[in-house]
């Protein structure tokens, strides 16, 4: 199975400054139909995943635009550019390119 | 709106049984891979099973093959976990999740499995 690595594990962060999450795969995750099927999901305290980003760097409708995902091959990273207090939570990559699928172990993000 | 409303989560003896359900709406369910992904407490995610469009092809982590059987009514918009041989290392919050080029798009809100004597 494919490992995705998240760093780091814990993320404090200040209001409004930038942060910014890294995820690594043991393998290449471009997919033989030419994509990159890397995903960002949030979770927010005591609710389910939402998707944030999807194909590295396309944004779910209604994300600010203050998230963006780039990367290519096994290297990855999500930024959040101004850091609101409602972007605490726990942040995990997917792979969906290898079966089985694979999340990365989750990036808990919190407010200095 | 797309909505995935789970159920069937409960407290159940190590060995035991449960049913989950997840009814879909808002979207053509009939077109879409579906499936439940599991989070521990306090842990993360983890992929449990999916199953095809028309629900003729499943497939399962290791830890729950054998025991869990995933299936589908696309006339009812619906996905059920048969859940069999429970486990304390089964109790968790059991997502549904519809699954889409690569990605997992919807999620519902959960229902918590609890294995415990």
């Amino acid at each position: 199975d494919v490992v995705m690595t998240q760093s780091p594990l814990s993320l404090p962060v200040t209001l409004g400054q930038p942060a910014s999450i890294s995820c690594r795969s043991s393998q290449s995750l471009v997919h033989s139909d030419g994509n990159t099927y890397l995903t960002w999901f949030q979770q927010r305290p005591g609710q389910s995943p939402r998707r944030l980003i999807y194909k590295v760097s396309d944004r779910d409708s209604g994300v600010p635009d203050r998230f963006s995902g780039s990367g290519s091959g096994t290297d990855f990273t999500l930024k959040i550019s101004r850091v609101e207090a409602e972007d605490v939570g726990v942040y995990y990559c997917l792979q969906g390119t290898h079966w089985p699928w694979t999340f990365g172990q989750g990036t808990k993000v919190e407010i200095k | 709106e797309v909505q995935l409303v789970e159920s069937g989560g409960g407290l159940v003896q190590p060995g035991g049984s449960l049913r989950l359900s997840c009814a879909a709406s808002g979207f053509s369910f009939s077109n879409y891979l579906m499936g439940w992904v599991r989070q521990a407490p306090g842990k993360g995610l983890e992929r449990v099973a999916n199953i095809k469009q028309d629900g003729s092809e499943s497939s399962y982590v290791d830890s729950v093959k054998g025991r869990f059987t995933l299936s589908r009514n696309n006339a009812k918009d619906s996905l059920y976990l048969q859940m069999d041989s429970l486990r304390p290392e089964d109790t968790a919050v059991y997502y549904c999740a519809s699954l889409l080029r690569g990605s997992y798009p919807h999620w519902g809100q959960g229902t918590l499995v609890t294995v415990s004597s």
